[in-house]
């Protein structure tokens, strides 16, 4: 089975703070995503990365970075957290190549920013 | 940035009543739509990917069925049971670029009631 891990299923955090947010797979996939969800707004892109060392911007880069530095491991970081970065994150991975391949995602990190 | 539609936004069906929803997409440049199924606490999971125009699926007792040209999917349950409770989500791409992103619609949440 294909398993998308996420650092932390809950996190609290001030604002202004430097947030690191984990994603790791174990398929050997070579795309990975990292999404926010908010109610009524579905998932939203932030950043994906097709390989290691690359990245992609998504749809709603501002304010976030991140990471690839092993294939396996992709990491999303808020440089200084704020408030209306409090959201559900979501990583998931796929297989490289066409664009139907199912996405795996993992379970989710829950943020909330004091 | 694709504008994907899912109506209704939510649902309340009656336990063994069949139900559908729908997700718009825009038809150009169409590739490939997936369905995942997102249940409370749980990560989202694929349910189907449909590539071609008339395409049926089926898995138990959920159906889906694609319509290219005009750009839309419906998605069908048929005798709806408690655990088909979840947010379901669509998301077309529209290349065969590879590594390409998918566009979330906001889901449609169903509510079985017992």
């Amino acid at each position: 089975d294909v398993k998308v891990t996420q650092s932390s299923r809950y996190l609290v955090k001030r604002t202004g703070e430097k947030v690191f947010l984990e994603c790791v797979q174990d398929m050997d996939h070579e795309n990975m995503f990292w999404y926010r969800q908010d109610p009524g707004l579905g998932l939203r892109l932030i950043y994906f990365s097709y390989d290691v060392k690359m990245k992609e911007k998504g749809d709603i880069p501002e304010g976030y970075s991140v990471s690839r530095e092993k294939k396996e491991r992709f990491s999303l970081i808020l440089e200084s957290a704020s408030t209306n970065q409090t959201s559900m994150y979501l990583c998931a991975s796929r297989t490289g190549g066409p664009s139907k391949e199912t996405q795996y995602f993992g379970p989710g990190t829950r943020l909330l920013v004091l | 940035i694709l504008n994907v539609e899912q109506s209704p936004q939510s649902l309340h069906v009656q336990e063994g009543d069949s139900t559908n929803f729908t997700c718009s997409f825009p038809s150009s440049n169409f590739y490939a739509l997936h369905w995942y199924r997102w249940e409370t606490a749980k990560s989202p999971e694929a349910l189907f990917v449909m590539t071609l125009n008339g395409d049926e699926k089926k898995k138990g007792r959920i159906s889906a069925t694609l319509n290219t040209k005009e750009g839309y999917s419906y998605l069908y349950i048929k005798g709806s049971q408690p655990e088909d409770s979840a947010t379901y989500l669509c998301a077309p791409t529209i290349s065969n670029f590879g590594n390409e992103k998918l566009t979330f619609g906001t889901g449609t949440r169903l509510t079985i009631i017992p």
